[in-house]
């Protein structure tokens, strides 16, 4: 089976400061990979996917993640963080054999100092 | 837009009673989920159903049965809610295929088991 780990809890950055959460999945076939956003009293909603092609993609609000597949990564990156990116921030899975099935890792919680 | 409705924002029930979540979506989804979020834990499955009647168990099924009479409306049941089933209950929806795109979600159900 799947799974998924983000082993970044909670992040603490200044504005403008740069940022990368990691997220590595385990398993050994062809997977999806998504990173979802909270904004707080908001609902979780897509930031960005990868399916296939260029491994790296860009999602809304400046995020880009980076698919490694020799790493099994998938981490999320913004080069510079503006306050309204506190959030908490979720990588999720899913496979080809099983596309309906979408795992979650335990979020990472964003805090950025204005 | 999309819309998922969860019935209840804020639920408080007591141990050993019987408890319904309910869910609906108004995009003709062919996917629906039931997760739990709790703090450190991110979301977890509990049930999906990838069709009407359909039902596939999560990681998390345990004291948890689900039903999906018709496309729109999925349903969690708690047979004997326990203090252990204290957590935030999120529904989703998708479409259907290969990739699976993207969910979408309500805005959760707060359930207190006292």
């Amino acid at each position: 089976a799947q799974s998924v780990s983000q082993h970044n809890h909670h992040v603490i950055l200044s504005e403008a400061a740069s940022l990368e959460l990691g997220c590595n999945y385990s398993y050994g076939g062809t997977v999806n990979l998504f990173w979802y956003v909270q904004y707080p009293g908001q609902h979780l909603q897509l930031l960005l996917k990868y399916f296939s092609g260029d491994p790296l993609v860009k999602g809304i609000k400046g995020f880009e993640a980076e698919f490694i597949k020799s790493k099994f990564s998938f981490n999320l990156r913004k080069p510079s963080v503006q306050w309204s990116d506190t959030a908490e921030y979720f990588c999720a899975v899913n496979t080809y054999s099983s596309a309906s099935k979408i795992i979650f890792g335990s979020g990472t919680r964003l805090s950025i100092r204005p | 837009d999309v819309k998922v409705t969860q019935s209840s924002r804020y639920l408080v029930k007591r141990t050993g009673e019987k408890v319904f979540l309910e869910c609906v979506q108004d995009m003709d989804h062919e996917n629906m989920f039931w997760y739990r979020q709790d703090p450190g834990l991110g979301l977890r499955l509990i049930y999906f159903s990838y069709d009407v009647k359909m039902k596939e168990k999560g990681d998390i099924p345990e004291g948890y049965s689900v039903s999906r009479e018709k496309k729109e409306r999925f349903s969690l049941i708690l047979e004997s809610a326990s203090t252990n089933q204290t957590s935030m209950y999120l529904c989703a929806s998708s479409f259907a295929g290969p990739t699976n795109e993207k969910l979408f979600f309500g805005s959760g159900t707060q359930l207190s088991v006292l």
